[in-house]
């Protein structure tokens, strides 16, 4: 099972410039994620959707766009990259309600220069 | 805000030792609240799911417990191998938010032969 996919898994940017950070579920779930780790700050939430066509705003949304146009993706995108966005990028994904258990991807490791 | 506290933030033990990594949260209304493994530059494992209804659940060496009403879960690691090693991560799910997870930042977990 490829359970949550993250692509790509390694990337560079210039300040700037715009990219868009992949996640594919294939266990049909509803609700999907998108964290960032940073050190000493643990994982905060980016944004998130409760279904296909609909994203909300987590804890540090600003920087960064979603969609989610169909119910096995979920995409991230920088439009404009910052320094400040250098970090590791997670998607997680699960079923709502009971028992609600959350699964994660692998993570992207974003650095910008 | 929900706040998620990690003790000790790193902790070594020989080889054989059991062990136990503590969890705290501020608001006691949750939903549920999982345990994950992190290796160095990887994903999140889940180790075990604990729902609020529940006070513990066991996997293998692992036993992880729960005390709502106190704000307090324990991960309990039973004759620690080398293999052990890693990031542990607690987060929990609020009742009211229903959607996102909050997590600690993590206890970091060396066993040494």
């Amino acid at each position: 099972n490829a359970g949550v996919t993250q692509t790509p898994k390694f990337r560079v940017l210039k300040t700037g410039q715009s990219m868009t950070l992949l996640c594919a579920q294939d266990m049909n779930h509803e609700y999907m994620y998108w964290y960032r780790q940073d050190p000493g700050m643990g994982l905060r939430l980016i944004h998130y959707s409760v279904g296909e066509g609909t994203t909300a705003k987590g804890e540090v949304p600003d920087g960064y766009n979603v969609s989610r146009l169909k119910k096995q993706n979920f995409l991230l995108g920088l439009e404009s990259a910052a320094p400040s966005q250098t970090s590791v990028y997670f998607c997680a994904s699960r079923w709502p309600g009971h028992p609600g258990e959350a699964f994660f991807g692998q993570g992207t490791r974003l650095t910008v220069v | 805000k929900q706040e998620v506290t990690q003790i000790p933030a790193a902790l070594s033990v020989p080889e054989g030792e059991n062990l136990v990594l503590n969890c705290s949260f501020t608001d006691s209304a949750i939903y549920n609240l999982q345990w994950f493994r992190q290796d160095p530059g990887k994903g999140l494992t889940s180790l075990l799911l604990i729902q609020s209804s529940q006070r513990e659940q066991t996997s293998g060496r692992l036993n992880a417990s729960l005390d709502k009403s106190s704000g307090r879960s324990t991960l309990y690691i039973a004759a620690s191998q080398p293999g052990d090693s890693a990031t542990y991560l607690c987060a929990v799910r609020h009742s009211n938010s229903g959607y996102a997870l909050n997590f600690g930042k993590g206890t970091s977990l060396l066993v040494t032969p």
